[in-house]
């Protein structure tokens, strides 16, 4: 099984400063990796599908960069509604997980 | 657009079954698409259960594949998830969602997501 470890586990930011947030696999998921945020109370967002597709309606802000092993969700200037837990999922073969999260909070 | 509504008993006993049900609007079952459902612990991370197409296919995950039945109504739009034989360990928020591209060797996502369902299993 393929494990997700994200990093750090929480992120203490400031409003318009940048958010970088990573996701490592334990092997390789090639582009297969997508974003999710999730805020309190509710349901996880997409945001990014294949490592770096933004999906429909998520501002450009938003950015997913990696392949391989090796991921990244950039947040280009943290906006209030931005503070939230922010998941990466894989699917291999037919075993589909989430990372643990991280929560990006305001500092 | 699509929209998901989960629903069923918030109570459940240990060693009994639990059952919830997925409605789907905006969107028929039957055209395309699989459909699945995740859980959250409280104050933990997702973990997928399994989905479901329209002719029925399934896939589950291993770790929760012996206790999980998931089945489609495609005449109500909706999809449904019992699992049996619970404990205090299965209480969690449950989600459905759409689970997009799930075909071998590419990505494979879940959008959108129903609003969730918290289910307690307690005596």
């Amino acid at each position: 099984e393929i494990v997700l470890t994200q990093s750090p586990a929480t992120l203490s930011l400031s409003p318009g400063e940048r958010a970088t947030l990573s996701c490592r696999a334990s092997q390789s998921v090639s582009s297969y990796l997508a974003w999710y945020q999730q805020k309190p109370g509710q349901a996880p967002r997409l945001l990014i599908y294949d490592a770096s597709n933004r999906a429909t309606g998520i501002p450009a802000r938003f950015s997913g960069s990696g392949s391989g092993t090796d991921f990244t969700l950039t947040i280009s200037s943290l906006e209030p509604e931005d503070f939230a837990v922010y998941y990466c999922q894989q699917r291999s073969n037919w075993l589909f997980t989430f990372g643990p999260g991280t929560k990006v909070d305001i500092k | 657009q699509v929209q998901l509504q989960e629903s069923g008993p918030g109570l459940v006993k240990p060693s009994e079954t639990l059952s919830l049900t997925c409605a789907v609007s905006g969107y028929s079952i039957s055209s395309g698409y699989y459909w699945g459902w995740i859980r959250q612990p409280p104050g933990k991370g997702l973990e997928w259960i399994g989905s479901i197409y329209h002719s029925g296919s399934t896939y589950y995950n291993p770790s929760l594949k012996s206790r999980v039945t998931i089945s489609v109504d495609t005449s109500k739009n909706q999809f449904s998830l019992k699992l049996s034989s619970v404990t205090a360990a299965d209480t969690a928020v449950y989600y459905c969602a759409r689970h997009v591209r799930v075909v071998p060797a590419v990505g494979s996502w879940f959008d959108p997501w129903g609003q969730g369902t918290l289910v307690t299993v307690s005596s």
